[in-house]
């Protein structure tokens, strides 16, 4: 079966603008976690859902950023009024349920701001 | 909350030599403890992971010991291969996961 998706692969975008981040966990997985990695770091949690709810956002940074899972599958993390600082691979991860461990990441989004 | 320090930051192997990688953690209620591989421009990939009630464990080239009461884990590969060269994350988890700051291995030839 597919693994974990993410589109697009690489954003560039202006300093101020809004984007769409965009995942697709693995068939069947019930959570879903975003992280941000920047360069030399591992992820940085930012938050994670079971189902269709987030079961906790304490890793979003600010109220520019915002993530929703309508349906339970497909993800879209969502950031406003863009600043250089949030350049960074941003990541998806899904489990079969939060809290059992094994969690499967995808490729990653690779957001530029200029 | 959590807080996972990794040490050496890198590392450097002739291959067939083994490499080990050390993790310390600070929450007592994680339980449970994977390693990712992590090669350029990829997503993290699971390697092996250990659970809290379990001291050790084993896959074929790679093992994870854990000690609780230390609060520490550790990442062995034996018999190091030039495809092993990437960087390796380990990580802690109750219910979300923090991860260390990574570990880039390089396995000369």
């Amino acid at each position: 079966g597919a693994g974990v998706s993410q589109t697009p692969s690489n954003k560039v975008t202006e300093k101020g603008k809004y984007v769409e981040l965009r995942c697709d966990p693995i068939s069947g997985h019930t959570a879903l976690y975003w992280y941000r990695q920047s360069l030399g770091q591992g992820p940085e949690f930012l938050i994670y859902f079971q189902g269709t709810g987030a079961a906790d956002d304490s890793g979003l940074p600010n109220d520019r950023f915002f993530a929703v899972r309508p349906e339970g599958s497909v993800s879209t993390l969502k950031i406003q009024r863009t600043e250089r600082g949030d350049s960074a691979v941003y990541l998806c991860a899904s489990s079969l349920w939060a809290g059992l461990g094994e969690q499967y990441f995808g490729p990653g989004t690779r957001l530029t701001v200029t | 909350g959590e807080n996972v320090e990794q040490h050496p930051s890198t590392l450097s192997v002739q291959e067939g030599d083994s490499a080990v990688i050390k993790c310390t953690y600070s929450d007592s209620a994680s339980n449970y403890f994977p390693w990712y591989k992590q090669e350029l421009g990829k997503g993290p990939q699971l390697i092996i992971d250990i659970r809290s009630n379990v001291g050790e464990k084993k896959d074929q080239r790679i093992a994870v010991t854990l000690n609780k009461t230390a609060k520490h884990f550790s990442l062995h590969i034996t018999e190091t291969q030039p495809e092993d060269s990437a960087v390796y994350f380990c990580a802690a988890s109750s219910w979300d996961m923090r991860f260390g700051a990574g570990t880039r291995l390089t396995v000369k030839p």
